[in-house]
């Protein structure tokens, strides 16, 4: 039971425009979300999260939206740019219920078409 | 800062042989995990640990153990190794209610 689905296994965006990863999630136990990305032969570096008492969180180019009604949330890159070419692996957590672990989704390989 | 370090970074192994990945991190982090990520697949976490002398299951804890004598370390054994144990392990470590830090992972084959 795959409780974090991230539907796109790739996507291609050219230099300068906005790239647009989106993952869903099923267990309403959720409440923290985060993104990671990771360069191959390297671990996951943690790239943006937000709590489920905010909608949306920016920092820098990165901003991601979250949609509690509908389980879904989205990282929004802007403008894109060739490092950030990675595989984006988003994570859940039920955090307020005192539970560190993270719920992986299985990446989306962006890539930046320079 | 060293962050999180793992050792072996690649290892190959012969099946029912055993081995130790040593996970090691010098942030004095109460939580520690291992992920498994298999090709084309999210991470899975392995065991996790939130505190010395506490370790508990996570999805896929079959055929490894681990344990938390220290803060700073947490070894994951592999005892009889399985070519279904051909994976990158992620060694992991946070605070509570921070952000969740890797290690760069162990290449394992099992042939």
């Amino acid at each position: 039971d795959q409780q974090v689905k991230q539907n796109s296994p790739s996507l291609s965006v050219q230099e300068g425009r906005i790239s647009i990863l989106n993952c869903d999630y099923t267990n309403s136990m959720f409440d923290y979300f985060l993104w990671y990305k990771k360069y191959p032969a390297e671990g996951p570096t943690f790239l943006i999260s937000i709590s489920s008492i905010k909608d949306k969180n920016e920092d820098g180019r990165f901003t991601v939206f979250l949609n509690k009604s509908a389980k879904h949330l989205s990282l929004h890159i802007v403008p894109s740019q060739p490092g950030d070419s990675a595989v984006y692996f988003c994570a859940a957590s039920a955090h307020r219920f005192g539970n560190e672990k993270l719920t992986f989704g299985t990446g989306t390989r962006l890539t930046i078409i320079p | 800062n060293a962050g999180v370090t793992q050792t072996p970074k690649f290892r190959i192994l012969k099946i029912g042989q055993s081995m130790t990945l040593q996970c090691t991190q010098d942030m004095n982090h109460n939580y520690m995990y291992w992920y498994r990520q298999d090709p084309g697949m999210g991470l899975k976490l392995i065991y996790y640990s939130v505190g010395a002398g506490i370790t508990d299951k996570g999805e896929v804890p079959n055929g490894y153990n681990v344990s938390r004598s220290t803060t700073e370390d947490f070894p994951l054994r592999l005892e009889l190794a399985a070519p279904s144990q051909t994976s990158v392990y992620f060694c992991a470590s946070t605070a509570s209610g921070n952000t969740i830090y890797f290690g760069e992972g162990s290449w394992l084959t099992v042939v």
